[in-house]
């Protein structure tokens, strides 16, 4: 089975600051995708971004994005320019034909967000 | 709005009933997703339906049960309740049944067992 890895319970950053939330997983498919969620206090599942694994070119989504290591099945996520409606937790997910295209996810990151 | 609707928003109900939490997917998705959130489990993926059809299953007692009607809303049946199933029940919707994205998350049943 896959697991996803989230190694940090919490995090905290400054207002315009940028962070680095880190997610790992294991897997022995070459095809899969992975993702990062936000859940702010409303409970909502937001998706902040999605990448494939066949695509070397990390995704990108305005002040969101990615480095992913396919080799090293690394899968980080980095803030730039924090704002404090991005206080949430983070969830880290994988997604395959073999996981029957269910999301296996991390236990996630929370993120705090100072002014 | 997410356009996946989930109904009601909140339960409260007492150990061994039995609740049914409804799931509209967003128009024109086929795929609906169920997954449990609590506190000491995290985020687990129950079951999966696509077009009516069960297509897998994950972590999903033999307590709960879940089907996919015509109109492709789904409900998701928690019978004999305990303690336990108290958490946060998500729906999620998606356009078939591949790695063509994520999915579409409706905003949760909290449920509470007392």
């Amino acid at each position: 089975a896959q697991t996803v890895t989230q190694s940090q319970p919490e995090m905290s950053v400054q207002e315009a600051e940028t962070v680095t939330l880190s997610c790992t997983y294991d897997t022995s498919e070459s095809d899969y995708y992975l993702f990062w969620y936000k859940q702010p206090p409303s409970r909502q599942m937001i998706l902040v971004i999605r990448q494939e694994a066949y695509k070397q070119q990390n995704a990108t989504e305005n002040r969101f994005s990615v480095n992913f290591q396919k080799a090293a099945k690394s899968f980080s996520l980095k803030i730039s320019d924090s704002q404090l409606g991005d206080a949430a937790m983070y969830f880290c997910a994988y997604r395959s034909a073999a996981s029957g295209y269910a999301l296996n996810f991390g236990k996630g990151t929370s993120l705090l967000v100072t002014p | 709005d997410s356009g996946v609707t989930q109904t009601p928003k909140h339960l409260i109900t007492a150990t061994g009933q039995r609740v049914t939490l409804r799931c509209s997917p967003r128009s024109g998705d086929l795929s609906v997703y169920w997954y449990q959130q609590s506190l000491d489990q995290g985020l687990q993926f129950l079951i999966h339906y696509y077009n009516g059809e069960e297509r897998a299953k994950g972590n999903i007692l033999e307590r709960f049960s879940a089907q996919q009607f015509p109109d492709l809303h789904s409900e998701l049946n928690l019978s004999s309740l305990e303690l336990g199933d108290s958490a946060l029940y998500f729906c999620a919707s998606s356009s078939g049944t591949g790695t063509e994205g994520g999915y579409t998350f409706g905003s949760g049943t909290r449920l509470t067992v007392v």
